[in-house]
């Protein structure tokens, strides 16, 4: 079985570019999260998709934005990229519909952005 | 708003050493506590989870209980392994949007 994939691994990008960054859930997981862990901090959401629709969203501006397919596998998209973008972006998936804070958020390897 | 504070390191132990490392708590409600550990290079995984008060979560050794009154969830091990160097995140969810809120890290060494 399958854990949470994400792609690609690495990235490098510059001041103003575009990135859209990929993940598959867990088999079973119909909800994926994102967050971005900048250096030596611990992850700060960013938004979660349920039924491609976002449902929560984090403390992040409008130049982050994201989608879920039918598949469930999501996408994260960052637009006018800054330096201080530069940060491990990590996808996380959950199952089911009920008891959601409860239910075990299982995280990808992230990928590892940096902005020049 | 909800936050999370813990210890700041680095930890740094000599192999069967005891290990706390402190986890504090603000929040509304009646949250869902976790302890993630961060191997260096890969992702989060969960170590062990609380769901309400007085629960204790346990896995490989570790060991946290939740005190609502403290407003706490300590992470303890009775003897450390140099395969448990990595960093710690102590973190909490609620409310029907599950998002986890993070404290900082704590970074763990564990030396022969």
């Amino acid at each position: 079985d399958a854990g949470v994939t994400q792609s690609p691994t690495h990235l490098i990008k510059t001041r103003g570019q575009q990135v859209t960054l990929r993940c598959s859930p867990k088999s079973g997981h119909d909800t994926v999260s994102w967050y971005q862990q900048a250096l030596g901090q611990g992850p700060q959401f960013i938004f979660q998709y349920y039924e491609e629709e976002e449902r929560q969203r984090g403390n992040f501006p409008d130049r982050f934005s994201g989608h879920q397919f039918p598949n469930y596998s999501s996408e994260l998209n960052v637009n006018a990229l800054l330096l201080g973008d530069s940060a491990l972006y990590l996808c996380a998936s959950q199952g089911g519909r009920i008891h959601v804070a409860r239910n075990e958020q299982f995280f990808g390897p992230g990928t590892r952005l940096t902005v020049l | 708003g909800d936050s999370v504070t813990q210890m700041e390191g680095p930890v740094t132990l000599s192999e069967e050493a005891f290990l706390t490392i402190n986890c504090t708590y603000t929040a509304t409600g009646y949250p869902s506590l976790f302890w993630y550990v961060q191997y260096p290079g890969e992702g989060l995984q969960l170590l062990l989870k609380a769901t309400k008060a007085d629960d204790k979560g346990s896995n490989k050794g570790f060991e946290a209980t939740y005190r609502k009154e403290t407003t706490s969830f300590h992470l303890e091990k009775g003897s450390v392994q140099v395969s448990d160097s990595a960093v710690y995140f102590c973190a909490l969810s609620q409310g029907s949007q599950g998002n986890l809120i993070f404290g900082k890290g704590t970074k763990l060494s564990v030396k022969p």
